[in-house]
């Protein structure tokens, strides 16, 4: 089971939107929405933004959203501040043979 | 509040084994399902393994099936990493991580809570 692609970096300005892609197969985006999305800042443990493709947890900021269309998943993040600056990791779970995996990751970069 | 802790990282000849816990506290361990997840220096995130809230089913990464098994004690609260015959490759931190819904059919809704990590260095 591959990894689901992610674009290595995306960039904006603060106050300004961003969106990730995550990119699977009918095996697991797909078919399943069962997309999480998690942000890591350097030395840190990941930490859920959102579950089951748009839900957020409580305590995560409603500038996160979540959506899916066909095999690609996405995230946004609007108003963007400097605290968001991290990696960012999509997972779903995947009817093959391993049951989940993650994406390849994306550094944001505020500039 | 609720906590898991890891232990039992170290450096380790390849070959050799090492066993690796997860201690959880402030929420009800037995009721939730339990992943590993290793993140090998400047890499991501890679997915190692799953078992139910029960115990009753595990699901491996290919990259680890037959050497690595998760199990977990509920009377402990505690999740456990056995690593056998350890490559260079498993090298990493290693992170365990509560999936998100207690009592679920199946651990595949996202993990909410995730421990500081162990670090595990595979070298001669």
């Amino acid at each position: 089971q591959s990894a689901l692609t992610q674009p290595a970096s995306v960039s904006g300005s603060p106050g300004q939107s961003i969106t990730i892609s995550c990119t699977g197969t009918s095996s697991d985006v797909g078919s399943y929405n069962l997309v999480s999305w998690y942000q890591q800042h350097p030395g840190k443990a990941p930490k859920l933004m959102i579950h089951e493709v748009i839900k957020r947890p409580s305590g995560v900021s409603n500038r996160f959203s979540g959506s899916k269309s066909g095999n690609t998943a996405s995230l946004t993040i609007s108003g963007l501040q400097a605290e968001d600056e991290a990696d960012y990791y999509c997972s779903s779970y995947t009817s093959s043979n391993t049951f989940y995996v993650f994406g390849t990751g994306t550094t944001v970069t505020v500039l | 509040q609720v906590q898991l802790v890891e232990s039992g990282g170290g450096v380790v000849q390849p070959g050799r084994s090492l066993r690796l816990s997860c201690a959880a506290s402030g929420f009800t361990f037995s009721s939730y399902g339990m992943h590993w997840v290793r993140q090998a220096p400047g890499k991501g995130l890679e997915w190692v393994a799953v078992i139910w809230s029960d115990g009753s089913f595990k699901k491996y990464a290919d990259s680890v099936k037959g050497r690595l098994t998760i199990s977990r004690d509920n009377s402990k609260n505690t999740l456990y990493l056995q690593m056998n015959s350890l490559r260079a490759e498993d090298t990493a931190v290693y992170y365990c991580a509560r999936d998100l819904r207690p009592l679920a059919a199946r651990p595949w809704y996202g993990m909410d809570v995730w421990g500081q990590g162990t670090t595990v260095t595979v070298s001669s």
